[in-house]
């Protein structure tokens, strides 16, 4: 069975400054994805970013980068130049795959608060 | 923007009444899913959907059904509702078959009294 561990509760970071959110995970199958959302106090769920794990660069979409170490089942998050925005929720996910491509299984979350 | 609508967005029950959840998609996605979010936990997957009139359990799928009549529609329902099933709930489509990309609608707000 697929887990996700995220072992932040709390993140503070100064406005500017760069961040990681941690994110572990733990599957017996050779393929999958993994997922960073961002929840806002709105409450939506925003995708950020994706990594298959036959990726062989670390994914990167503006802003965030997801360092991927597959020997040590790592999917950290990297926020750099945090905005005084960024301050969220953020969720780290896997997908299975075959029939249950899309199920994701999440992780409790890390609560990022940035600062001025 | 993924052409997700869910509705209605906040619901307040009482215990025991029928409740039915909308999710609405504009871009003829295969896939459909819905998710419950509770405080403590991230999103658990209630059931999902890969085509017109298949549909499947997720992990926390007591006390739920589902239909999707047609390619845009996935309904949730919840037959006789309680007050362990106050939660938000997302629905979520995903793009394409490769899995890699998974879009979330903006979340219903059901509180059961």
């Amino acid at each position: 069975a697929q887990k996700i561990t995220q072992t932040q509760p709390g993140m503070f970071v100064q406005e500017k400054e760069a961040v990681t959110l941690d994110c572990t995970y733990d599957t017996s199958d050779p393929s999958y994805g993994l997922f960073w959302y961002k929840q806002p106090s709105s409450g939506e769920m925003i995708f950020l970013i994706y990594q298959g794990s036959y990726d062989q660069q670390n994914a990167t979409e503006g802003r965030y980068s997801l360092n991927f170490q597959k020997a040590r089942k790592s999917a950290n998050l990297v926020i750099s130049a945090s905005q005084l925005g960024d301050s969220a929720m953020y969720f780290c996910a896997m997908r299975g795959r075959g029939s249950t491509l899309g199920r994701l299984y999440f992780g409790r979350g890390t609560q990022l608060t940035v600062w001025p | 923007d993924a052409g997700i609508t869910q509705s209605p967005r906040h619901k307040v029950t009482e215990t025991g009444t029928p409740v039915t959840l909308r999710c609405h998609q504009t871009e003829n996605h295969r896939y459909m899913y819905w998710y419950r979010q509770d405080p403590g936990h991230g999103l658990r997957l209630i059931h999902y959907s890969y085509g017109v009139k298949d549909t499947d359990k997720g992990e926390v799928s007591d006390g739920y059904s589902v239909s999707r009549s047609k390619t845009e529609d996935f309904l949730l329902t919840l037959e006789s509702a309680t007050s362990s099933q106050t939660s938000v709930y997302f629905c979520a489509i995903q793009q394409g078959n490769s899995g890699n990309t998974i879009y979330f609608g903006e979340g219903s707000w059901l509180t059961v009294v």
